[in-house]
């Protein structure tokens, strides 16, 4: 079945340090891939999308490519902000489901 | 600004005493979606309506029913709460069934506290 595995968190950065969150996938075919973020208090937002092979989705300094061979979609970003500090989900279209990953906090102090 | 609205932000309710949830969006989208979200695990689609046909996900338990009265209101009613249904729950919108990378735009979610 369709899963997304995310890596463990909390993260923890300096400002200004690069970010990596893991991300990988099992389904069947080739579905979108997305990254949400949920600022504290607040709901999930739409950061950044990809919806086929070697695509890249970018969005206020973050990245992520859709590599098939590989089944991955890590986030990226070269130089982090203490306003980057929430958690980052990592999901999948599957019909008419998004199917999350677990989520990976990011504290990122000054 | 156009929003999903969910009310209230917390709900505290009593073993086995039914609750209702409810979420309003002004953003004209045509399908709303019901998530639950329990402690450091990931969203969970529990239902969702394309305009008005009602989509059940195959392992939603019977405890857990939605209404959908208008394009802008949904709700969600948990007619026999149980510890284990203590959650935060998430509404969501867009604008058509098939995502085709189409947007999901979530509400604040709700967190459900059953004593």
């Amino acid at each position: 079945g369709n899963s997304v595995t995310q890596m463990e968190g909390p993260v923890t950065l300096s400002e200004e340090a690069f970010l990596t969150i893991n991300c990988t996938y099992t389904a069947t075919g080739y579905p979108s891939l997305f990254w949400y973020v949920q600022y504290p208090g607040e709901g999930l937002q739409l950061l950044l999308k990809a919806t086929k092979a070697d695509d890249k989705g970018s969005n206020k300094g973050f990245e992520a490519t859709y590599r098939k061979e590989t089944t991955s979609f890590h986030l990226e970003k070269g130089s982090v902000q203490v306003s980057d500090s929430a958690v980052y989900f990592c999901a999948l279209e599957a019909g008419t489901a998004l199917i999350f990953g677990k989520g990976t906090t990011l504290s990122v102090s000054s | 600004d156009a929003m999903v609205i969910q009310n209230p932000r917390y709900q505290v309710t009593q073993f086995g005493k039914p609750v209702t949830l409810s979420c309003s969006q002004t953003l004209n989208h045509n399908v709303m979606y019901w998530y639950q979200q329990k402690s450091s695990q990931a969203p969970k689609l529990l239902f969702h309506y394309y305009d008005k046909d009602f989509n059940n996900e195959a392992d939603t338990p019977d405890n857990f029913q939605s209404r959908r009265p208008n394009t802008s209101f949904c709700f969600l009613d948990i007619r026999s709460p149980g510890l284990g249904d203590a959650a935060m729950y998430l509404c969501a919108t867009s604008r058509s069934v098939r995502f085709s990378a189409a947007e999901q735009y979530f509400g604040p979610g709700t967190r459900l506290t059953v004593t």
